[in-house]
């Protein structure tokens, strides 16, 4: 079956880095967009970042953009978030999700992750 | 990249229908059919309930629907049941990003 598998969240200060793998299995990873999405504590979802099946193509919110940095290697069936200079309000849940369609980027995503908590505070 | 319009709160009883909006602009909702719905309880991991406006996942119950008008996304439920309580967020492609919709709670009374 399908399962999506996050980890590297933790509780770091403002300003430093952290890294965030999605182990993936159960489908051919390498077929699929892949998705990060995240939620503060007690608010809604907030779409963060996409990558592209072959990983060519790269996309960001606007609040991320040039201090996170998406990545994939699908030899390992891996998706990785790099997060540099860390805001108190990136604190969240991190949840990796897939496309529904192979090759789309369409950002309807049909399997998630558990989450991995983030926590930034001094 | 401004979030999706949604209420924050619909209700209604054990077998009634109810409807969740989600209004964007023609930058988002009005301008693509990849509007989708999920569903998240409590400490869970959103749930996908409808894609592509009107698309259902298999094994996702034939009483939720989607449909779409100008750059207006709804997602109705019918037969309303206990286990629909929850969080429900709709989400649209953007241009180059995707945007959510700040959420609705859904009671059941």
């Amino acid at each position: 079956q399908v399962q999506l598998v996050e980890s590297g969240g933790d509780v770091v200060q403002p300003g430093t880095s952290l890294s965030l793998s999605c182990a993936a299995s159960g489908f051919t990873f390498r077929s699929y967009g892949t998705h990060w999405v995240r939620q503060a504590p007690g608010k809604g979802l907030e779409w963060v970042a996409m990558i592209s099946f072959d990983g060519t193509n790269k996309y960001y919110a606007d609040s991320v953009k040039g201090r996170f940095t998406i990545s994939r290697d699908n030899s390992k069936n891996r998706l990785y978030m790099q997060m540099n200079s860390l805001r108190v309000e990136d604190t969240a849940v991190y949840y990796c999700a897939k496309e529904v369609r192979p090759y789309s980027n369409s950002g309807n995503l049909d399997y998630w992750g558990q989450g991995t908590l983030v926590t930034v505070s001094s | 990249q401004s979030a999706l319009t949604q209420p924050a709160s619909v209700s209604g009883s054990p077998g009634q229908s109810i409807t969740i909006s989600c209004t964007g602009t023609s930058s988002d909702v009005g301008n693509y059919n990849f509007v989708s719905w999920y569903q998240q309880h409590p400490g869970k991991a959103p749930k996908l309930m409808t894609y592509e406006v009107n698309k259902r996942p298999s094994g996702v119950s034939n009483r939720f629907s989607g449909s779409k008008s100008g750059n207006t996304a709804s997602l109705t439920i019918s037969g309303l049941q206990a286990d629909d309580e929850g969080y429900y967020y709709c989400c649209s492609l953007a241009g180059s990003n995707w945007v959510f919709g700040g959420g609705t709670k859904v009671t059941v009374l």
